[in-house]
């Protein structure tokens, strides 16, 4: 159990567009989800907090305008990115955490986006 | 804002040789997490550990959190081609919810 799935695995994009990115959660209700970025052979970096319902906590620094995120159910998560540029390009990797006093994080497999 | 560090950020060792990944972080945490990534995945939970210089086993890995709950270790006996990937330490503080902050992560190859 625990499958987190995201959508798509990987989009080529024009500058100037947008894209959405899917997170589910498959066979759990993930009251929290969270929006990694990562870069080649670096860390995860938090962007923002999903909670069922409220608005995303964005970290400092992380575009809220730019980096769309909604968490309409308790089972999906959506990350769009607006107007994206080149250095957008990156690995966007999603989590989720069961509920109240779960602690551990299941990862999506992530979404490769290169913006040309 | 808070840093998690980590020591290597490289480690090549021969297969059956021991390794170890250290984690170091700014602030004190309430619990710290492991997770490895392999090459082209993503991060796969391993532990949690919460009290103070706690110790916990699985296999061949040994996690330790430091007394002052400010950094941990994981170590690896015997290591083994399956072992290959990135280790990640993850920290949360009091008051942060289920947010964690990453450490800059340990790559592990193993040669045979």
């Amino acid at each position: 159990g625990a499958v987190v799935s995201q959508h798509p695995s990987w989009v080529i994009c024009k500058s100037g567009t947008s894209v959405k990115i899917e997170c589910r959660s498959l066979d759990f209700q993930a009251t929290t989800m969270f929006w990694y970025r990562q870069f080649p052979k670096q860390s995860l970096m938090l962007m923002a907090t999903s909670n069922e319902g409220s608005k995303a906590t964005y970290e400092q620094g992380v575009e809220k305008d730019k980096f769309l995120i909604n968490h309409a159910s308790l089972t999906l998560s959506t990350l769009t990115v607006t107007s994206a540029h080149p250095e957008d390009s990156s690995f966007y990797i999603c989590s989720a955490t069961r509920g109240t006093g779960s602690y551990e994080q299941y990862f999506g497999p992530g979404t490769r986006l290169t913006v040309t | 804002g808070q840093q998690v560090m980590q020591i290597p950020q490289y480690q090549h060792v021969q297969e059956g040789e021991d390794f170890t990944t250290y984690c170091n972080s700014s602030t004190t945490l309430s619990n710290i997490q492991w997770y490895k990534q392999r090459p082209g995945g993503h991060p796969v939970f391993l532990i949690q550990l919460v009290k103070s210089g706690e110790v916990k086993k699985q296999k061949r890995l040994t996690f330790q959190f430091g007394e002052a709950k400010k950094n941990s270790s994981l170590h690896i006996t015997a290591t083994q081609t399956t072992d290959v990937g990135t280790y990640f330490c993850a920290g949360r503080v009091t008051g942060g919810g289920n947010k964690l902050t990453f450490g800059t992560g340990t790559q592990l190859k193993v040669e045979l």
